[in-house]
């Protein structure tokens, strides 16, 4: 069973450009969740969504993040411009709706990302 | 809003031993779920036990267990018999039971010396 899948693995680029993660939740699950981990803050909820519809941005640090759901296997998080305070691993996580309560999130291995 | 406090940032235990982390919480609701997760140097996110807010028995997973004491609102994870694999970074979370809303703590660095 395919576990929560993201792209790329690692992305390397320079401040100012257009920067696109994305995820592929678990089959079946319709929550999926975004969030960023860093030294200083540790994991820190960017977005989540529930049934492709965004619950709670409130995490989202300014304008230049935005996450998108166009269906139930696919997101994105997209960073325009990109500055070098963006630098941090980016991870998705999801979890089926209707399951008891304790089902945990299921991260993917994250993507690591270098603002230059 | 929940939090989630891990007072411990760095822990050490000799390879065979015993040891404990720590994990607060505060809330107002009466039901939830917490967790403990393991993130290894691969980085991967990996449950590693769950414990029911309504439940008194505390989860046991072979060599982890907690020590959930609702009334104090404490969530501890013992590693029994620590082994070099078991070096990773602990994060506990919590979860409300009117949403699918995680809280997760900032994480307790565990180095294991054989």
């Amino acid at each position: 069973d395919a576990g929560v899948i993201q792209s790329p693995r690692h992305e390397v680029t320079e401040m100012g450009q257009e920067v696109t993660l994305r995820c592929k939740p678990i089959s079946g699950h319709n929550s999926l969740f975004w969030y960023r981990q860093t030294m200083m803050r540790g994991l820190e909820l960017l977005i989540y969504f529930n049934n492709n519809v965004p619950i709670d941005d409130s995490g989202m640090p300014e304008d230049r993040f935005s996450a998108k759901m166009p269906n139930a296997s696919f997101s994105t998080l997209k960073i325009q411009p990109s500055e070098p305070r963006d630098s941090a691993v980016y991870f998705c996580a999801s979890i089926g709706q209707g399951a008891l309560s304790n089902q945990p999130q299921h991260f993917g291995d994250g993507t690591r990302l270098s603002i230059l | 809003a929940q939090t989630v406090t891990q007072s411990q940032p760095e822990m050490s235990v000799q390879e065979a031993e015993t040891v404990t982390l720590s994990c607060t919480y505060d809330t107002s609701e009466s039901d939830y779920y917490l967790f403990w997760y393991k993130q290894p140097p691969s980085r991967q996110m990996i449950l590693v036990i769950r414990q029911e807010a309504y439940k008194q028995q505390n989860a046991t997973e072979n060599r982890f267990s907690v020590n959930f004491q609702k009334a104090a609102k404490s969530f501890s994870l013992k590693i029994s018999d620590s082994q070099l694999g078991d070096a990773a970074m602990y994060f506990c979370a919590y979860r409300t039971n009117t949403g699918n809303q995680f809280y997760f703590g900032t994480g307790t660095s565990l180095t294991v010396i054989p």
